[in-house]
């Protein structure tokens, strides 16, 4: 049973070009949460979503950001118009449910935005 | 200060010494876990403690949870260099009875264990 996978693992960008990250979800999970990560900080949640929902983006910024999670297919976390400040690590995880269950995190995509 | 905060910020032990993290909260929670993440690499889920819980352990993990002072602690037995790592804190809180798996992070602590 695969865990959490993202791609890439890195990502480098200039600014004002797009990013696009990568999540699928561990096998039986319908729900994803993305993260970012700052260095030297702990993780600060982005957005929750379930199968073509989204239910909570209130960590997301409000331009340039967008998530989705398809019928089929990954999870994706989308940056418009990178600038340096967006240079991070994104982490996706996975539950089965949400609320009390565990979270399962992938590796992370490390953006850097030249 | 945010939800979620540990103490130390780091931590520098030798092998076969113990080490106590502690976390700080200050929401009501349906649950508070632990993590561990290696340099530049991915969480790894520690251990869950729900809210009507005092103490869980697993194998060399002793962690404790006091809902009315809002912290927990996580204890290492043992040490290994192998467990240097950041150790994070995370709440799933319960705002208003909704909670959605919405994980809070501490800062973390940085464990360095010297062989």
């Amino acid at each position: 049973n695969a865990g959490v996978m993202q791609n890439p693992r890195h990502l480098v960008r200039r600014r004002g070009q797009e990013a696009r990250l990568r999540c699928s979800p561990m096998k039986g999970h319908s729900h994803v949460y993305w993260y970012r990560q700052l260095p030297e900080e702990g993780l600060k949640f982005m957005v929750y979503l379930q199968k073509e929902n989204i239910i909570d983006e209130s960590g997301m910024p409000k331009e340039r950001f967008s998530a989705e999670f398809p019928k089929e297919g990954p999870s994706i976390l989308r940056i418009q118009q990178v600038v340096r400040g967006d240079s991070a690590a994104y982490f996706c995880a996975s539950s089965q449910t949400s609320g009390k269950n565990i979270q399962y995190f992938g590796a992370g995509t490390r953006l850097s935005v030249l | 200060s945010q939800q979620g905060e540990e103490d130390p910020q780091a931590l520098s032990i030798q092998e076969g010494e113990n080490a106590t993290m502690n976390c700080s909260y200050k929401t009501s929670i349906n649950n508070l876990q632990w993590y561990r993440q290696n340099s530049g690499r991915g969480l790894v889920h520690l251990i869950l403690i729900r809210s009507n819980e005092r103490e869980k352990h697993s194998g060399r993990l002793r962690v404790t949870l006091d809902t009315s002072k809002k912290s927990s602690s996580l204890l290492i037995t043992a040490s290994r260099a192998a467990d240097t790592a950041s150790y994070f804190c995370a709440t799933d809180g319960n705002a208003g009875g909704t909670s959605y798996g919405k994980l809070t992070f501490g800062q973390g602590t940085i464990l360095t264990v010297h062989p």
